[in-house]
């Protein structure tokens, strides 16, 4: 298995414009998550997926914020009107979601957004 | 509420042990988590602890006490390659078992 795995690594973007940002999960994972982190913060929780089901989505995430995991294996968030406050390190992450250790999670790489 | 309180950095000298501390406040408690992050990377997993007591690999240590709320990574013989973002993260049972984070501790090794 090659782990976790998010593309593009870098995306720049101008104010206003849309993105959409991939993740492949594990493929036995049936947990996905994705946190968004900027420097010197902790990883800050969007959103997570069991499966094709959205459980739960970040009181503090604004409706420009939108994530789909389609078919239960990967995922894409998509940001809208994209505003300089965007800019941050956006993580995916999965795990087994069976409690306890299975909980450890494995992040992907991240993608850096920069918004101009 | 739920809330996880660690130092936000610290230094320490290459060959010493170094100790950060992790206290949580969590309903639902199900285990506690310790990450590693290297500045432009990823997290990665380090340890976990369910039971109360220490749990040791290799140069790394972590400890739990489930009474006190309170965890603790310990790092032995510390190299350069140790200097990283150290991230302590609760498990709730309660909370469809959803992780929840600190803001880290950002440990500095020096020669």
């Amino acid at each position: 298995d090659t782990g976790v795995s998010q593309n593009p690594r870098h995306k720049i973007t101008k104010r206003g414009q849309n993105v959409t940002f991939r993740c492949d999960p594990i493929s036995e994972h049936n947990r996905l998550y994705w946190y968004r982190q900027t420097l010197g913060q902790g990883p800050e929780f969007l959103t997570y997926f069991q499966n094709e089901a959205q459980l739960e989505k970040s009181r503090l995430l604004s409706d420009r914020f939108s994530a789909e995991r389609p078919k239960g294996s990967f995922s894409t968030l998509e940001i809208q009107r994209t505003e300089q406050g965007d800019s941050a390190m956006y993580l995916c992450a999965s795990s087994l979601g069976k409690g306890g250790k299975n909980e450890k999670l494995f992040f992907g790489s991240g993608t850096q957004l920069s918004v101009l | 509420g739920q809330n996880i309180d660690q130092p936000t950095e610290m230094t320490a000298t290459e060959g010493a042990i170094v100790q950060i501390n992790c206290t949580y406040q969590t309903s639902g408690f199900n285990g506690l988590f310790w990450y590693q992050q290297h500045a432009g990377e990823a997290p990665t997993f380090l340890s976990y602890n369910v039971l109360d007591g220490l749990e040791e690999k290799g140069r790394f240590s972590s400890f739990l006490s489930r009474s006190k709320g309170y965890s603790y990574l310990l790092l032995k013989e510390l190299q350069m390659k140790d200097s990283a973002s150290y991230l302590c993260s609760s498990e709730n049972a309660g909370n469809n078992r959803k992780l929840i984070w600190g803001l880290g501790t950002s440990l500095g090794v020096n020669p």
